[in-house]
């Protein structure tokens, strides 16, 4: 079975653009979680997706944004970049979100440089 | 809110030796525990996980980890570790979301032990 899946590995951008990375979870996983990760904050929950809903939401601004699709593939986009989103965003998908806690499977992540 | 605390950003180790890596954890309702390693340029790779049951976890490479309530801990531990296990070592506390509110999950991560190991 394959895994998680991100595109694209690495990303370069200038201030003020705009981002969109893709995460294809693990066949039959319908929970997509993404996390941010930075030498300062270390890993950080930005949100959670199952049935093409946000579930939950860390404590991110709004230029973070993401959507799920029906066959459970996420994407999230980021807004107006500013150099502190500098950093590899990690997707991680499980098959459900409820009782009993499911694990979550990490793709490899994509690196984000900001300019 | 749940936290967690990996005390030791740097653990520096002789391969061959024994290893432990200290997690605490603060959560209010029983904890879902887990291990993760990451290796440069790499995702997080799950080591083990405690959900209930034996307090004692076994792990994928050799590695357990053992859950102690009373301390709120959940030390990882390798017999002996090999150069291959140099990595950054990640504890993490699932939150099970409330059901009312919508549920789902999130993990909480302490912030890292980079584990070098000298030949």
């Amino acid at each position: 079975k394959a895994g998680v899946t991100q595109t694209p590995r690495y990303l370069i951008k200038t201030r003020g653009q705009q981002v969109t990375l893709s995460c294809s979870p693990i066949s039959g996983h319908r929970s997509v979680s993404w996390y941010q990760q930075t030498p300062g904050q270390g890993l950080q929950f930005l949100f959670e997706y199952f049935s093409e809903t946000q579930r939950n939401k860390g404590n991110f601004p709004g230029r973070f944004s993401g959507r799920q699709f029906s066959n459970s593939r996420s994407e999230m986009n980021v807004s107006t970049l500013e150099l502190g989103d500098s950093a590899l965003y990690l997707c991680a998908s499980s098959l459900d979100g409820q009782v009993p806690y499911n694990e979550q499977f990490f793709g490899p992540g994509t690196r984000l440089t900001v300019l | 809110a749940q936290s967690v605390t990996q005390p030791d950003i740097h653990i520096t180790v002789s391969e061959g030796a024994s290893l432990e890596l200290r997690c605490n954890y603060s959560y209010g309702a029983t904890p879902y525990l887990f291990w993760y390693v990451q290796s440069p340029g790499q995702g997080l790779q799950l080591l083990l996980k405690y959900f209930s049951g034996d307090t004692l976890v076994q792990g994928i490479k050799g590695f357990e980890a053992e859950f102690k309530r009373s301390q709120s801990s959940f030390n990882l531990r390798k017999p002996s570790v090999h150069w291959s296990d140099a990595a950054e070592y990640f504890c993490a506390v699932g939150a099970l979301a409330n059901i009312l509110t919508g549920g789902g999950n999130k993990l909480t991560f302490g912030t890292g032990t980079q584990l070098k190991v000298e030949l």
